[in-house]
């Protein structure tokens, strides 16, 4: 079965700083991973995607995340946090049978930026 | 464009009161689907839709309905609300299924009940 497991329910960091949050799967097939961000109250969106073609990939609004297959991680990464960072970024996971296609959804981790 | 579009946005319910929380998609999306999102536990899929007139349990169901009359309407309903049914709800939809497209959310509904 497919899981996610997000390390740190709150991480903070100074504005300027690198931003990582952390990410590892739970998958017997090769997965297919996302990072979605949720603003205060407001719906969740896609930052980014890990189809199985780039390692490394590339999001919105300067984050990038890298598939790990050795270590079953896709960490998400910032160079520099902004204040506008701040919000709750979730990690998931396509499930594969039962709801079949639909996403499971890491815990979240809320991000704090101190300026 | 409106995208995503719950209603209400917030609903105090007493145990026992049933209701009916309403999604609306404008942007011809097959996919629908309701998750609830509790402190601590992330999103969890509590019903989805593949098409009109189409529905499937998710992994928390229990205590919910749908329906999906419509392609671009997918209605959950609580028959008789619990204080564990308290929770913020939100609504998805995607062209197809979430490896191909992204889920576009609606800004959620609260719901307290006491």
């Amino acid at each position: 079965a497919q899981s996610v497991t997000q390390l740190g329910s709150h991480v903070s960091v100074s504005e300027g700083a690198l931003v990582l949050l952390r990410c590892n799967y739970s998958s017997s097939v090769p997965p297919y991973l996302f990072w979605y961000v949720q603003y205060p109250n407001q719906g969740l969106q896609l930052l980014l995607k890990y189809t199985s073609a780039a390692t490394l990939v590339k999001g919105i609004n300067g984050f990038e995340a890298e598939f790990k297959k050795s270590e079953t991680s896709f960490h998400l990464t910032k160079p520099s946090a902004h204040m506008s960072d701040a919000a709750e970024y979730f990690c998931a996971v396509i499930r594969s049978g039962g709801s079949q296609g639909n996403l499971i959804f890491g815990k979240g981790t809320k991000l704090s930026v101190k300026p | 464009n409106a995208g995503v579009t719950q209603t209400p946005k917030f609903r105090v319910l007493k145990t026992g009161q049933s209701m009916t929380l309403l999604c609306a998609q404008d942007m011809n999306h097959e996919y629908m689907y309701w998750y609830r999102q509790d402190p601590g536990m992330g999103l969890r899929l509590i019903h989805y839709s593949v098409g009109e007139g189409t529905t499937a349990k998710g992994e928390v169901p229990d205590g919910y309905n749908v329906s999906r009359l419509k392609k671009q309407n997918f209605l959950l309903g609580l028959e008789s609300a619990a204080p564990s049914q308290t929770s913020v709800y939100f609504c998805a939809s995607s062209v197809g299924l979430a490896v191909t497209g992204e889920l576009f959310f609606g800004e959620g509904s609260r719901l307290t009940v006491l």
